[in-house]
């Protein structure tokens, strides 16, 4: 099993509302990552999670929390989102962490608009 | 510290000609190299990567990338263009600094015409 999935694939969430994004992998990766995309722009690094601790957050606001659950699962709980935060949120993951040789397996993602 | 250029912001070929999409790269250290294909509304897929082993790299679909550390490239290219290669394409380098962080090219777009 080759795949990352992730739910939902389309959410939309009023700015007062709480959600989550749920990611899962099952290739005893133990690195996991949350990447938000804007249209036509690259994909931008939010956190990295290692080992299931969170290693680097790329000063998200904390609106956005982060959790790693176990070493299948990571999931980005949203609360009090801005329109701005609409995007395609990217989840990924890949063999070992700090080891630069690995590729990332990604996600399909999910689309998400905040009215 | 670390940074790539992708050259094109798009590329545009007619179906059955060759493709080549250009990437730059800076690195303090031996950097890994990527290629990454996304389709519209998709997530990235892995399309090759070069990882300080052969020089010249093939990947999946018929494209192939080689390394050039002289000219600090890595360029993608692939023979004959197929209508189902119209995507965006990124190049990622990935290294020690940053904390093993990958940092992604602008990305450049393809469109393959009839």
């Amino acid at each position: 099993d080759t795949e990352v999935t992730q739910t939902p694939k389309h959410l939309v969430m009023g700015m007062t509302n709480k959600k989550s994004l749920k990611c899962e992998q099952h290739m005893g990766h133990r690195a996991m990552y949350w990447y938000k995309q804007k249209a036509k722009k690259p994909p931008e690094l939010m956190f990295v999670y290692s080992y299931e601790k969170l290693s680097i957050n790329e000063s998200v606001p904390s609106r956005f929390s982060p959790e790693c659950p176990n070493s299948s699962l990571l999931n980005l709980h949203l609360h009090a989102l801005q329109p701005e935060d609409s995007a395609l949120y990217l989840c990924a993951s890949s063999h070992r962490p700090r080891d630069r040789d690995y590729e990332q397996y990604f996600g399909p993602g999910t689309r998400l608009t905040v009215t | 510290a670390q940074s790539v250029t992708q050259l094109d912001s798009h590329v545009s070929v007619s179906e059955g000609t060759p493709v080549l999409l250009r990437c730059n790269y800076s690195s303090s250290y031996s950097p890994s190299l990527f290629w990454y294909v996304q389709h519209p509304n998709k997530g990235l897929q892995l399309l090759l990567k070069y990882t300080s082993a052969a020089t010249l790299v093939k990947g999946i679909n018929g494209f192939e990338a080689e390394f050039k550390k002289s000219e600090t490239s890595f360029h993608l290219t692939k023979p004959s263009a197929h209508m189902s290669d119209a995507a965006e394409y990124f190049c990622v380098v990935s290294g020690r600094t940053g904390g093993f962080k990958t940092i992604f090219g602008a990305g450049t777009r393809l469109f393959v015409k009839a």
